[in-house]
């Protein structure tokens, strides 16, 4: 059985702050993928990024940083000096090697103010 | 060119009538989804088709039907819709994992379904 946490509901800052999304995670599977996608107002799905469950290398893209820790089977997302366009609805999602069964967490709506 | 497609985006209906959401994809993927969101915007998978072929099927009222004429459309029937079933109903395709090394689901951009 595969699940998805997002422990965090609802989260707000102020722009400039540093804020990180948790995930974590749990499989039965030895090899997987995990993925997170931006939901902002206008409602649609943005795909961010996908991480191999082999490839334990940390991602930076821009203010975007995700830290991946097998061992404790989190996929947590970092958005450095945060800007009120960062305002969305964020999913963490697995999805196993195998086969298209991809399942995402609650999301966690970020609101940074100005 | 929009890689997925669906249509309406918006749907205001009457309990109790049949409606279809149409989505189709020009990515080549083979597998295909429908992804119910619900007011708490929490995602939830419905229905897998890969290839034509469905493989998954959670647990939904069999008031849905998805149809898929060919690997690129997979359409949504729903009868005699109750109050419940309003929601963003989301289509996504995706690439085989097995024969792709990059894979992610691309989605549509979602239909508001409103049950009155």
């Amino acid at each position: 059985a595969q699940k998805v946490t997002q422990a965090q509901t609802e989260i707000s800052v102020v722009e400039k702050e540093d804020v990180t999304l948790d995930c974590v995670y749990e499989t039965r599977d030895t090899t997987y993928y995990l993925f997170w996608y931006k939901q902002p107002p206008s409602g649609e799905l943005v795909f961010l990024i996908r991480r191999n469950s082999f490839d334990e290398q940390n991602e930076i893209s821009g203010r975007y940083s995700w830290n991946f820790q097998k061992s404790t089977s989190s996929f947590n997302f970092t958005i450095t000096a945060s800007q009120v366009v960062d305002s969305a609805v964020y999913f963490c999602a697995l999805s196993p090697y195998n086969n298209n069964d991809m399942r995402f967490g609650a999301g966690t709506r970020l609101t940074v103010k100005p | 060119d929009t890689a997925v497609s669906q249509t309406p985006k918006y749907l205001v209906t009457q309990m109790g009538n049949d409606k279809s959401i149409k989505c189709e994809q020009n990515l080549g993927h083979d597998t295909m989804y429908w992804y119910k969101q619900d007011s708490k915007k929490f995602l939830k998978i419905m229905f897998s088709y890969n290839n034509k072929e469905l493989i998954i099927n959670e647990t939904v009222p069999n008031r849905f039907s998805p149809k898929s004429p060919d690997k690129a459309h997979l359409n949504l029937h729903i009868n005699s819709l109750e109050l419940g079933d309003s929601a963003v109903y989301f289509c996504a395709s995706s690439q085989e994992v097995m024969r792709a090394v990059n894979t992610e689901a691309f989605f549509g951009q979602g239909t508001r379904l409103t049950v009155v």
